[in-house]
């Protein structure tokens, strides 16, 4: 799967959009980019996924160039409960969830009130 | 839907001992299930993947013979922790995959261990 590279941490304003960006420079023309993110001491949760189509669904937006070297997670309307680790993955093609996933570091968000 | 339970939540137990977790999926059936591994202040480590009915597949590093991974039904993974140290103390959480959907997993809460 391709590496990515996420900011350590970022802040943001409760009921400001928070845009988390992921790079993901070698990504295969298979590979999918994932988002999970992790409350703390909780298990991860999905969020959204997409190949090269920008995605949306009630949680976030995902936006993805048109090179697909880069993605940005947004989250419209943060609030205090969105504070977490986001991690961005980059996968081959789903496949019926067959593979583990490779969880790097992540991005800590801290929604400030 | 797509929930996933883990039992314990927390458990505490002595050095020497076994402890056994459990991973289920509440709604729907799951042909594979993952176990990581998560140390403080560390991301999700993958230990072993889970099929049911067959042997799980262990991540290198991973000791098979102290994590003993049963995969017995759709629904149901256990993960068994044999002769535990205190090094083995850490966050244990589970996931599984949807067969031929989009690829997502979900997590279960997770299983925080403690051996004293």
């Amino acid at each position: 799967d391709a590496k990515t590279t996420q900011p350590t941490s970022m802040d943001c304003a409760e009921g400001r959009a928070a845009n988390l960006p992921c790079n993901h420079s070698t990504i295969s023309g298979n590979e999918y980019v994932y988002w999970y993110r992790q409350i703390h001491s909780q298990g991860p949760q999905y969020i959204i996924h997409g190949l090269k189509n920008n995605e949306t669904n009630e949680m976030a937006s995902l936006i993805i160039t048109e090179d697909r070297k880069s993605s940005t997670l947004i989250l419209p309307h943060a609030t205090l409960r969105d504070t977490a680790v986001y991690y961005c993955i980059v996968r081959v093609a789903p496949g019926g969830g067959a593979d583990g996933l490779t969880f790097g570091k992540g991005t800590h968000l801290i929604i400030q009130p | 839907g797509a929930v996933v339970s883990q039992h314990p939540s927390r458990v505490i137990c002595k050095s020497g001992t076994s402890v056994k977790i459990e991973c289920r999926s509440l709604d729907f059936q799951a042909t594979t299930m993952f176990w990581y591994r998560q140390f403080p202040k560390q991301s999700l480590m993958l230990m072993a993947t889970s099929n049911e009915g067959s042997k799980a597949t262990y991540e290198q590093g991973v000791e098979k013979d102290k994590f003993l991974i049963n995969h017995a039904s759709l629904t149901l993974s256990t993960l068994t922790v044999t002769s535990a140290h205190p090094e083995d103390s850490s966050f244990y959480i589970c996931s599984a995959g949807i067969a031929g959907v989009s690829g997502e997993q979900y997590f279960g809460p997770g299983t925080r261990l403690t051996v004293t």
